[in-house]
């Protein structure tokens, strides 16, 4: 596609659930990211991949969030047991160089509220 | 990872040109200095990077100190679209990991 495309948009929830967040890069970019971003403040690193290999998961939260990207392209974002304060707009981010000058391109973000 | 100081806001006029500081007094020498602006309800947006030189644009201009201890971003023409937070990030040359801070809001009056 043209952009970083993420679903949903927007995901209520209640507390204890399970939810699956889903990025799908610009074709053919290497680099996946995944932030986190609460109200008024800056994007908070989660996570990325180079290929299906995640290079980098010191940024989730705790041992409910987890990522994937089986085969280099579409990523998913899995927060087991979802508790209110995981409430927050959660972003995509793709690159198309394996080295730290190629530009992110983000998506729109998945908006996840908690119940 | 290296850290950024940036004011919390700035206010600027239309048509006017902004300035906005970066301060990095502990980067590296492989840290390249990268520039991200997140408009209202947007995903941030790449704006400028580089390492030693000054860079141009079709968006900003980016001037490094010579001892590379700070930077500054320069819009040259402000407009009403270009209200937005701006974030300054330090990114090594051998990390692909992008750490945003709190940014600069930068507020343009018409």
């Amino acid at each position: 596609g043209a952009g970083v495309s993420q679903s949903p948009r927007y995901k209520v929830t209640k507390r204890g659930q399970d939810v699956a967040l889903r990025c799908d890069p610009i074709s053919g970019h290497v680099s996946l990211y995944w932030y986190r971003q609460a109200l008024g403040q800056g994007p908070e690193f989660l996570t990325y991949f180079n290929y299906e290999a995640q290079q980098d998961k010191s940024g989730l939260p705790n041992d409910r969030f987890s990522a994937e990207r089986p085969e280099g392209s579409i990523s998913t974002l899995t927060i087991q047991r979802t508790e209110q304060r995981d409430s927050a707009m959660y972003r995509c981010a793709s690159s198309n160089l394996y080295r730290t000058t190629g530009e992110l391109f983000f998506g729109e973000g998945s908006r996840l509220t908690v119940l | 990872d290296a850290k950024t100081t940036q004011p919390n806001s700035m206010e600027s006029n239309e048509e006017e040109p902004v300035h906005l500081p970066c301060n990095h007094s502990t980067i590296s020498g492989t840290d390249y200095i990268h520039w991200y602006r997140q408009l209202p309800s947007q995903g941030p947006e790449y704006v400028i990077h580089g390492l030693t030189s000054n860079v141009n644009n079709r968006m900003a201009s980016l001037a490094i100190a010579e001892d590379r201890k700070s930077s500054t971003l320069i819009l040259h023409r402000a407009t009403l679209r270009d209200a937005a937070v701006y974030y300054c990030i330090l990114r090594p040359e051998y990390g692909n990991k992008l750490v945003f801070g709190a940014g600069t809001i930068l507020r343009v009056k018409s």
